[in-house]
């Protein structure tokens, strides 16, 4: 399952499947990215993040791609499962500036 | 090791009333921020400290108030509660770039 477009509030996906959740950033000055998981009810918790000059990174089942060109940051999760139902949101950090956060996509996994 | 605590969790005000949201950190950081969280948007900032003594405005800080008492406590405060406060309030403490969050205090201004 793949979001799309700036604003797709919700993706819905079956469990086992590949998510991709996108976002589109503004500053082309920024130079530092996260992305963020809030499950219903908590505060965000940090996921994963890159730096300007890289255009992937993975971690635990999650990748993040950067593509500066565009400006649009994406975060893939492999085998997506049930506890992954969450809003997931990214955030951008010009250098010497403070964070910036984007509106979020609700991901939920189907059983 | 409790990383970011906030009371209260659940808070409903009447409009005029105020109150003050307590965050604790146990992480020695020196970086606190208030965030709010509003349906359809991002997290706004209404204000952060750099340091211990030291406060300043973010993107909304209109109708709040901060007090950073020592390098653990950050708190904001609501003077006279307007129904456009109605909102979920992050505390975050923050580490080089890398934030971490409170539970959050979900507020209800009727």
């Amino acid at each position: 399952g793949e979001s799309v477009g700036l604003h797709l509030p919700t993706l819905s996906v079956q469990e086992g499947d590949n998510s991709i959740i996108n976002c589109a950033y503004s500053n082309s000055a920024s130079d530092y990215f996260i992305w963020y998981k809030q499950e219903s009810g908590k505060g965000p918790q940090f996921i994963i993040d890159i730096r300007s000059n890289m255009d992937k990174r993975q971690g635990q089942r999650v990748t993040v791609l950067l593509n500066k060109t565009v400006k649009h940051l994406s975060l893939q999760i492999a085998a997506t499962q049930p506890g992954d139902s969450a809003v997931y949101f990214c955030a951008e950090n010009p250098s010497g500036s403070r964070l910036t956060f984007g509106e979020g996509t609700q991901l939920t996994v189907n059983p | 090791n409790a990383g970011v605590t906030q009371t209260p969790k659940f808070q409903v005000l009447k409009t005029g009333q105020s109150m003050t949201l307590q965050c604790a950190q146990d992480m020695n950081h020196n970086s606190m921020y208030w965030y709010r969280q509003d349906p359809g948007m991002g997290l706004r900032l209404i204000y952060y400290s750099a340091s211990e003594g030291t406060t300043d405005k973010g993107e909304v800080p209109n109708g709040y108030n901060v007090s950073r008492l020592n390098k653990r406590e950050f708190s904001l405060r609501l003077e006279s509660a307007a129904p456009s406060q109605t909102s979920v309030y992050f505390c975050a403490s923050i580490y080089i770039r890398e934030q971490y969050f409170g539970p959050g205090t979900r507020l209800t201004v009727t």
